[in-house]
């Protein structure tokens, strides 16, 4: 079975600190995608970033960053000098690689960002 | 190009009803997914279609069903609502069988009253 793990449920800031988002995965599936995705107010979860199991280069786009660390099962996000647009319900995701897996996605439990100005 | 479509955006219903959502996916997209969204259980699949054949299906009872027509739309039903059953339902496509470009919808908010 898959499992994942958002252990911090709120994070409050001030518009220009940074803000890093844990998340934590169990999975038995060799292979296996990564997500996060954002929720605004308005409910349509918004794709941020996929990223495959085998490719454990961290990215960076814009101010957002990511570190993906298999041996510790982690895919942690970082939004650097956050501004109150960035305030969200954001959530990790996992999905296994093959065509069984299909498309289905496990979410953790989504860590709710409040940026102050 | 049209995002992924879900209508009513709002529905209230009465305990005991039965309710039809439905579901657009983006255009060319075979597999369409529905996830349930409670403020207690959170993020929860409960079953994915693709080229009209039901592939997965998560731990929801039965009255909870689904299907995809010929044109990749996809409409869930919820029979018999419960109070419990009161949430905000997302619907996903993805453009082929394997987790791609997987994009969702605004969703529709459930009332269960």
């Amino acid at each position: 079975a898959q499992k994942v793990t958002q252990a911090q449920t709120e994070i409050s800031v001030v518009e220009k600190e940074d803000v890093t988002l844990d998340c934590v995965y169990e999975t038995r599936d060799t292979t296996y995608y990564l997500f996060w995705y954002k929720q605004p107010p308005s409910g349509e979860l918004v794709f941020l970033i996929r990223r495959n199991s085998f490719d454990e280069q961290n990215e960076i786009s814009g101010r957002y960053s990511w570190n993906f660390q298999k041996s510790t099962s982690s895919f942690n996000f970082t939004i650097t000098a956050s501004q109150v647009v960035d305030s969200a319900v954001y959530f990790c995701a996992l999905s296994g690689a093959s065509q069984a897996a299909g498309n289905k996605l496990t979410f953790g439990g989504g860590t709710r960002v409040l940026v102050k100005p | 190009k049209a995002g992924v479509t879900q209508t009513p955006r709002y529905l209230i219903k009465t305990r005991g009803q039965q309710v039809t959502l439905s579901c657009s996916p983006i255009s060319g997209h075979r597999s369409v997914s529905w996830y349930q969204q409670t403020p207690g259980q959170g993020l929860q699949f409960l079953f994915e279609y693709f080229s009209e054949t039901q592939r997965n299906k998560g731990n929801f009872p039965g009255r909870f069903s689904g299907r995809q027509f010929s044109n990749s739309r996809s409409e869930m039903n919820v029979s018999t609502l419960e109070l419990g059953d009161s949430a905000l339902y997302l619907c996903a496509s993805s453009s082929g069988p394997t987790i791609g470009g997987y994009t969702f919808g605004s969703g529709t908010r459930l009332t269960v009253v």
